[in-house]
């Protein structure tokens, strides 16, 4: 089992749209969670983290999280096609010390 | 936010010889530094772990005497391939984790990434 899934798309959502993109991850004792965004040929920039159960917004992306289920979401409200890209989700576990990404899922929105 | 510099961005060489890849952070302090490979399309491969002032810690499968890395300074990590072939092109990106959330939030932040090309 990988530690950290994602659906590898592509998404594609029309412009103005709602993009909800998902991941899962398997060890519980996870306690930081992030979504980077990678553009094709760039390096990934941190979007946002979340570090507690529920809804956490900035601007158009909303991050969710539900540590029960082991699920983290995010949400991109109005989407633009300069959102079109990749978007990685992220793990940290402070007794691995590492950050664990996943495959990334591949987003277009359509103008 | 803190600032990741990687340089070079692009370089090209000859088969046989080596290449530095230097990451800097730039307003931040960083005992750990993270170096990462990735072929188009596919997702980040963590290479290494490295940290300053002791040996880098490499993934499985990855060769420590290939993919030579040094971490002299709180602020400076190199990543450096040694005998470079064409199967070594590829897009390498280091991340560096803040001094101060060495401990608890595990938030990184990325250089530009270089783009290495082995004729």
């Amino acid at each position: 089992q990988k530690e950290v899934e994602q659906n590898s798309g592509p998404l594609s959502v029309p412009e103005g749209a709602i993009a909800s993109l998902n991941c899962t991850y398997s060890d519980r004792g996870s306690q930081s969670f992030f979504w980077y965004r990678q553009y094709s040929g760039k390096s990934p920039e941190l979007i946002m983290f979340i570090y507690s159960n529920g809804d956490k917004e900035d601007g158009r992306f909303t991050a969710q999280l539900n540590k029960a289920s082991q699920y983290v979401s995010l949400l991109i409200r109005d989407s633009q096609p300069s959102d079109s890209a990749t978007y990685l989700c992220a793990v940290f576990a402070s007794g691995g010390f590492k950050t664990i990404f996943g495959a990334g899922t591949r987003l277009f929105v359509k103008a | 936010g803190a600032v990741v510099s990687q340089h070079p961005s692009r370089v090209i060489c000859k088969s046989g010889t080596s290449v530095k890849i230097e990451c800097r952070s730039l307003d931040f302090q960083a005992t750990t530094m993270f170096w990462y490979r990735q072929f188009p399309k596919k997702s980040l491969m963590l290479m290494a772990t490295s940290n300053e002032g002791s040996k880098a810690t490499y993934e499985q499968g990855v060769e420590k005497d290939k993919f030579l890395i040094n971490h002299a300074s709180l602020t400076l990590s190199t990543l450096t391939v040694t005998s470079a072939h064409p199967e070594d092109s590829s897009f390498y990106i280091c991340s560096a984790r803040p001094l101060a959330s060495d401990t608890n939030t595990g938030e990184l932040f990325f250089g530009e990434g270089s783009r290495l090309t082995v004729l």
